[in-house]
């Protein structure tokens, strides 16, 4: 079956600090994987999303790559802010299942000012 | 404004008393998708529909239902609660099953 391994948090960092979440996957289709953020009271909303091997995806200073050959979509960007403290959610999507997403455990940033 | 709208945002509620929480989505999505997220574990998808009257169990189904009688409701229906589950829910919808899901507020569920 699919399944999605995140980096365990919580992760704190100062603001400006480089930050990186890794992500691996494991999925017997091809899926399209995702990165989720969730701001404290919230529900999830899509921060970024690659479709196929080697996709960038990007959005609001953060950027993943689909790397099919490590199975990895790790999350990074390279200052991060106050307001971007929130769980990141790392997901896939399997194009041989109707189930829409996997996620993986969520890991919870911190920044500081 | 495209949204997925839950209700209520916070029940309690004691054990094995009937509760149903909504979920309505006004994008036309033919998927939707219920989840519950837990401490270290993420969100579980409990039962999923790709159209109406076409659903799934997810990872999680035992002891919850859900219907899909028309496209935008999605409810997800509890018969018996129990303690274990308490948790935070949410909906979710898409266009298809690999599009981006767009996810309702969240209810907050606690069984006592």
């Amino acid at each position: 079956g699919n399944s999605v391994t995140q980096m365990e948090g919580p992760v704190t960092l100062s603001e400006e600090a480089f930050l990186t979440i890794n992500c691996t996957y494991t999925a017997t289709g091809y899926p399209s994987l995702f990165w989720y953020v969730q701001y404290p009271g919230e529900g999830l909303q899509l921060l970024l999303k690659a479709t196929k091997a080697d996709d960038k995806g990007s959005n609001k200073g953060f950027e993943a790559t689909y790397r099919k050959e490590t199975t990895s979509f790790h999350l990074e960007k390279g200052s991060v802010q106050v307001s971007d403290s929130a769980v990141y959610f790392c997901a896939l999507s399997d194009r041989g299942s109707a189930r829409q997403l996997t996620f993986g455990s969520g890991t919870q940033l911190t920044v500081l000012p | 404004e495209a949204q997925v709208t839950q209700n209520p945002r916070y029940l309690i509620t004691v054990t094995g008393k009937k509760l149903t929480v909504t979920c309505s989505q006004n994008m036309n999505h033919e998927y939707m998708s219920w989840y519950r997220q837990d401490p270290g574990l993420g969100l579980r998808q409990i039962y999923y529909s790709m159209n109406v009257e076409v659903t799934d169990k997810g990872d999680v189904p035992e002891g919850y239902k859900v219907s899909r009688k028309e496209k935008r409701n999605f409810p997800l229906i509890l018969e018996s609660p129990s303690p274990n589950q308490t948790s935070l829910y949410f909906c979710a919808s898409s266009l298809t099953e690999q599009t981006e899901a767009f996810f309702g507020q969240g209810t907050r569920l606690t069984v006592v």
